[in-house]
């Protein structure tokens, strides 16, 4: 099994859909995290969470919902997105509690590559 | 504010050494990562300074200086598969990683 495994990796959705990414770890860490990457642009930090309860919310509009339901899991909630959300969503992980010491080194899964019509 | 700085693209020649500077500006400072990323793939953990100087790992090694807010990867002997994208992300007081848009390594034969 691979440290960080994201399904699906390719999705493409309208813009009334209603769908779901999923990141699981094989890690035992304490920590996971949802970024964005755009094309060009430097990765940015979505949601954080620790011990499953969320820690950062960098002002993420609400169409997008996350869920942590244990320290293995983490989803995505996508409702009502815009074309503008088209981008790969990569999942992370890491050892020590989000916002603390020893949470630099992130194990980031391949990655959800959403489009939206 | 935050800032970092890293070049777009860059162009080397396979077996050459290649330098990919970073400059950077945070709240507070806690370390550097970089980060390799082959297209289409998942970010990979390269290396990590905390105090001023240079660590080296094999071909790759990473320069910090902290009074001037300045790291740098150096990649010696090239090899195709070097061809990525390379992230610099200092941390900052809340321990929060500032990433850089990315420098695309290009090797040519």
């Amino acid at each position: 099994e691979t440290g960080v495994t994201q399904t699906p990796r390719h999705l493409v959705m309208g813009m009334t859909n209603k769908k779901s990414l999923k990141c699981e770890q094989h890690l035992g860490h304490n920590a996971m995290y949802w970024y964005k990457q755009s094309a060009k642009k430097p990765l940015e930090l979505m949601f954080v969470y620790s011990l499953e309860e969320r820690v950062e919310n960098n002002s993420v509009p609400s169409r997008f919902s996350p869920e942590c339901p244990n320290s293995s899991h983490l989803f995505l909630h996508l409702h009502t997105l815009q074309p503008e959300d088209s981008a790969l969503y990569l999942c992370a992980s890491s050892q020590g509690l989000a916002g603390g010491p020893g949470t630099g080194e992130l194990f980031f899964g391949e990655g959800s590559r959403l489009t939206v019509l | 504010g935050q800032n970092i700085d890293q070049p777009t693209e860059m162009t080397a020649t396979e077996g050459a050494i290649v330098q990919i500077n970073c400059t950077y500006q945070t709240s507070g400072f806690n370390g550097l990562f970089w980060y390799q990323q082959h297209a289409g793939e998942a970010p990979t953990f390269l290396s990590y300074n905390v105090l001023d100087g240079l660590e080296e790992k094999g071909r790759f090694s990473s320069f910090l200086s902290r009074s001037k807010g300045y790291s740098y990867l150096l990649l010696k002997e090239l090899q195709m598969k070097d061809s990525a994208s390379y992230l610099c992300a200092p941390m900052d007081s809340n321990y929060q990683l500032i990433w850089g848009a990315g420098t695309k390594l290009i090797i040519k034969p």
